[in-house]
């Protein structure tokens, strides 16, 4: 499972407050992402990150910031939560092609978000 | 249009039916990725291949690079392989998803 673990697992909140994601990997994996599942949207990236302060937008990015300070690490902050950011948010790695490795993702387990 | 469709969106069979499950794709890609979600679960990676066929137990997926399509088989289908099955494709940097087709296996 690559060691991804995403915390919390569920949380809920109100709208307007600042909300925190995390995503802990402990394979110095490069590139992790953030994702969110929705009905009828399947998964839609939010933002990725392809090594430690390095970050770009997906195609979800509005109301959304990440930072990347130690390769492990890979936070989704939401600075004022609506209710439209209610969802599951999945975390992900993809394995490099260096190494062997075949460039496989692995995502955590998921964390689901209800903003009231 | 989406990047990414997958077909059929839902699909219901008996225990020991041969499935099928189809991803097709308009975009360049240099991978293709079948990856496995159960009710309330995870998402597993089942396959990523970028030519010809791989097989993993009862599972076989297939990819025809020239016309931009993958297949997902299982044989001998059972009811803890219903879930939901996604195909996601890489492009230059990012992946694009499909939305899903829904398994359903009847005992």
């Amino acid at each position: 499972d690559a060691g991804i673990t995403q915390s919390p697992r569920h949380k809920v909140t109100e709208t307007g407050t600042p909300v925190t994601l995390r995503c802990h990997q402990t394979e110095n994996h490069r590139y992790m992402y953030w994702y969110r599942q929705d009905p009828g949207h399947g998964l839609r990236l939010i933002h990725y990150s392809y090594g430690v302060k390095d970050t770009d937008k997906g195609e979800v990015s509005d109301g959304y910031s990440v930072s990347r300070s130690k390769t492990e690490d890979f936070l989704l902050t939401l600075e004022s939560a609506t209710s439209s950011q209610t969802s599951v948010y999945f975390c992900a790695i993809r394995r490099g092609l260096a190494g062997g490795h075949t460039g496989e993702l692995f995502f955590g387990e998921g964390s689901r978000l209800t903003v009231l | 249009k989406n990047e990414v469709e997958q077909s059929p969106q839902n699909l219901t069979a008996q225990e020991g039916e041969f499935i099928t499950i189809n991803c097709s794709y308009s975009v360049g890609i240099s991978a293709l990725h079948w990856l496995q979600q159960h009710p309330g679960g995870g998402i597993v990676s089942l396959f990523m291949l970028s030519s010809g066929k791989k097989k993993h137990g009862r599972l076989i997926a297939t990819i025809n690079i020239q016309e931009k399509h993958s297949s997902l088989h299982i044989t001998a289908s059972h009811p803890r392989d219903s879930a939901v099955y996604i195909c996601a494709v890489k492009g230059a940097q990012k992946l694009v998803f499909g939305q899903g087709t829904r398994l359903t296996i009847n005992p």
